[in-house]
C-alpha cells in the first residue's frame, strides 16, 4: 500500500543547512510535495517536484529525488529561526489529486 | 495564489451536540475540495473528496453519516460533525483545487469537545 516516512524531528543551529529526508513506497507516484505548518496553521506549499526530475532548486530550498530509492530530501540553506514549523512530504498520483503525507518532521532552529 | 478560508477558526461545543465547519474559496472556483483530519503532532489524513454538486466520497473508516459534507456551490463546502463525542476533538484542515490545479489549503479549524 502507499507509505510515506519521515524522521520526526531535527535541530539545527540558526545560519546551517537543515536536511530533510522522506522515503515513499509507491513507484507510481508522479508528484512529490513538501509542505510546511506553522502551530495552529494550515499547509504552505513550499515547492514540488515531478517524478522524472532529479533536483529542483528554488532560492534556499533545494529538492533531490532519488527515484531508484524512492527517497526525498528537502535542503534548506542558511536556516533562519522562521524556518521553525513541521515539514510535511507528500505524495499523489496526479497534480491536486489524492495526496499521502508523511509524518511530518518538526525542525527546531536555535539561535 | 488562491486563497482558502475557514470558518471558525476555533470552536468548542458539548458533547451530543452537531458542529458545522466552512471552507470558502474566496478567490477561485473549487470544483473539489477535501477534508482532512489531523491529530496532535500527526500527520493530515483525508477524510472525503467532494465535487462540486455531488455526494462526497468518504475514506475508508470514515463515518459518513457522522461527517457530513456539502459542497453546494463552487466556492463553500461545510463539514458538519454530528452528535460530537470527546473523540472528535481534532484539527480540521480543508483544501481546495480547480480542475488539475494544485490543492490549496485553508487555515484549519480547531474543534474542542467538551
Amino acid at each position: 500500500g502507499e507509505d510515506v516516512e519521515q524522521s520526526l524531528f531535527l535541530s539545527v543551529r540558526e545560519g546551517d543547512s537543515s536536511v530533510i529526508n522522506c522515503t515513499y513506497t509507491d513507484s507510481s507516484s508522479t508528484y512529490l510535495y513538501w509542505y510546511k505548518q506553522e502551530p495552529g496553521a494550515g499547509l504552505q506549499l513550499l515547492t514540488y517536484i515531478f517524478s522524472n526530475m532529479d533536483m529542483k532548486q528554488d532560492q534556499r530550498l533545494t529538492v533531490l529525488l532519488n527515484k531508484k530509492d524512492k527517497h526525498l530530501s528537502l535542503r534548506i540553506a542558511d536556516t533562519q529561526t522562521g524556518d521553525s514549523a513541521i515539514y510535511f512530504c507528500a505524495e499523489s498520483l496526479n497534480q491536486g489529486g489524492k495526496l499521502i503525507f508523511g509524518q511530518g518532521t518538526e525542525l527546531s532552529v536555535k539561535p | 495564489g488562491a486563497v482558502v478560508s475557514q470558518h471558525p477558526s476555533w470552536v468548542i461545543c458539548k458533547s451530543g451536540t452537531s458542529v458545522k465547519i466552512e471552507c470558502r474559496s474566496l478567490d477561485f472556483q473549487a470544483t473539489t475540495m477535501f477534508w482532512y483530519r489531523q491529530f496532535p503532532k500527526q500527520s493530515l489524513m483525508l477524510m472525503a473528496t467532494s465535487n462540486e454538486g455531488s455526494k462526497a466520497t468518504y475514506e475508508q473508516g470514515v463515518e459518513k453519516d457522522k461527517f457530513l459534507i456539502n459542497h453546494a456551490s463552487l466556492t463553500l463546502s461545510t463539514l458538519t460533525v454530528t452528535s460530537a463525542h470527546p473523540e472528535d476533538s481534532s484539527f480540521y484542515i480543508c483544501s481546495a483545487r480547480y480542475r488539475d490545479s494544485q490543492q490549496y489549503f485553508g487555515p484549519g479549524t480547531r474543534l474542542t469537545v467538551t
